[in-house]
Order: C-alpha cells, then sequence, then structure tokens
C-alpha cells in the first residue's frame, strides 16, 4: 500500500539550533517528492521539490532535502532555525493528479 | 496577483444544512482539489477536477459534491449527509501533469 510516515508528530529544537524532520515513504517507483509548511489557520506553502536528478534539493527559507531512494526517505533540513519557522510540516509523494499525505509534524521553538 | 481564493474563510452551519465553499483561481491551471485536514491526520483527498466538466471522488468524498463548470472554479458543497463536516477545508490547483499544488487560505466549517 502506498503511504508516507512522519514518525515524530512533536518536534522541539531551540533557536539556532539545527533541524531535521524525517519523512519515509512507500511507493511502487519513485515518486515526486514534496515538502509543504502551513503556519496556524492558513494553506500550505511549497517548500521544496523532488522530480528528478540531484538528490539534495534546495528551497525556500533556507531548508533542503535529501531523497534516499535505498532507505525511501525524504528528509528536510536546515542548519539553523530562526523562531519564525515554527509552524507544521508535511511530506508528500505522489505523481499526477494525486498526492499522498503524511500526518504532519509540527515545530515548536525553544528561545 | 495570481493566486487560488477560498471563500468564505470561517462559516457555520446547522445541522441538517448543506453549505458551499468557494474556490477561485487565477493561475489558468487545469486541475483543482478539495482536500479536509483534521487534527493529526494530514490532507485527505475529497474530490477533484482534471478538467473543466469533469470531476473524480477522492477517498472521502461520501457526504460532498462539487462541479466544475468554469476553469477556474470549483464550488464544494457539503451536504448534510456529510456525518462529521466540521473540519478544515482546503482547495488547491496544479498545472496539467503537474503534481506541484497551490493551495489557498482554507475555510474552516464548524457544524453548531
Amino acid at each position: 500500500a502506498q503511504s508516507v510516515t512522519q514518525p515524530d508528530i512533536h518536534i522541539t529544537v531551540s533557536e539556532g539550533a539545527s533541524l531535521e524532520l524525517r519523512c519515509n515513504y512507500s511507493y511502487g517507483a519513485t515518486p515526486y517528492l514534496f515538502w509543504y509548511v502551513q503556519s496556524p489557520g492558513q494553506g500550505l506553502q511549497l517548500l521544496l521539490k523532488y522530480f528528478s536528478g540531484d538528490t539534495l534539493v534546495q528551497g525556500i527559507k533556507g531548508f533542503e532535502a535529501e531523497f534516499k531512494r535505498s532507505q525511501s526517505s525524504f528528509n528536510l533540513r536546515k542548519p539553523s532555525v530562526h523562531w519564525s519557522d515554527a509552524a507544521e510540516y508535511f511530506c508528500a509523494v505522489g505523481a499526477w493528479y494525486q498526492l499522498i499525505w503524511g500526518a504532519g509534524t509540527k515545530l515548536i521553538i525553544k528561545p | 496577483d495570481g493566486g487560488i481564493t477560498q471563500s468564505p474563510k470561517y462559516l457555520f452551519r446547522k445541522e441538517g444544512q448543506n453549505v458551499t465553499l468557494s474556490c477561485e483561481q487565477n493561475l489558468n491551471h487545469d486541475a483543482m482539489y478539495w482536500y479536509r485536514q483534521d487534527p493529526g491526520q494530514g490532507l485527505r483527498l475529497i474530490y477533484y477536477s482534471q478538467i473543466v466538466n469533469d470531476f473524480q471522488k477522492g477517498d472521502i468524498a461520501e457526504g460532498y459534491s462539487v462541479s466544475r463548470e468554469k476553469k477556474e472554479s470549483f464550488p464544494l458543497t457539503v451536504t448534510s449527509a456529510q456525518k462529521n463536516p466540521t473540519a478544515f477545508y482546503l482547495c488547491a490547483s496544479s498545472e496539467e501533469g503537474n503534481t506541484e499544488a497551490f493551495f489557498g487560505q482554507g475555510t474552516r466549517l464548524t457544524v453548531v
């Protein structure tokens, strides 16, 4: 069955610390991969995407993600988080007109 | 500015009533989607449409209906058959053959 797992429901990091959010997927072929961010009560904004090519993808707001085919993972990273990064982060995988979404990871920033 | 507009932002419905959520896009995208979001469950697809006058059921279509009479508009009706309609509803669109989705700001529906 196709699925996306974000193992961490919540993650708390100190401002200025590094961040890694995990995403694992189960899919029949190499899918398109996405990370989206959602602030409370708002829509989702695309952070980055992987379609093909270089497996290290750079996104907006200083985020990057690495696609590891052997591990079926697409983890999101940021070297130094800011208080404004506090939000919920969603990983999604898919092709064509349907995406499969993870349940999200809520990022909490400690001052 | 191009984008997706959802209205209203907040909506209250009495039990047994139908309500319609609006979604308009000026991105010239062919595909449009409706998602439902509940706490801790991520996004679940209700309906999607690839072209005008055509739409497909998603994973949780029961109790919902849609229409796609114009390329830029994809309204969602939450019917009285939907047992638990209180949720945050998100509309999205994408170019044909490209799964990168652009989202509206959402409508929070509450049944009172």
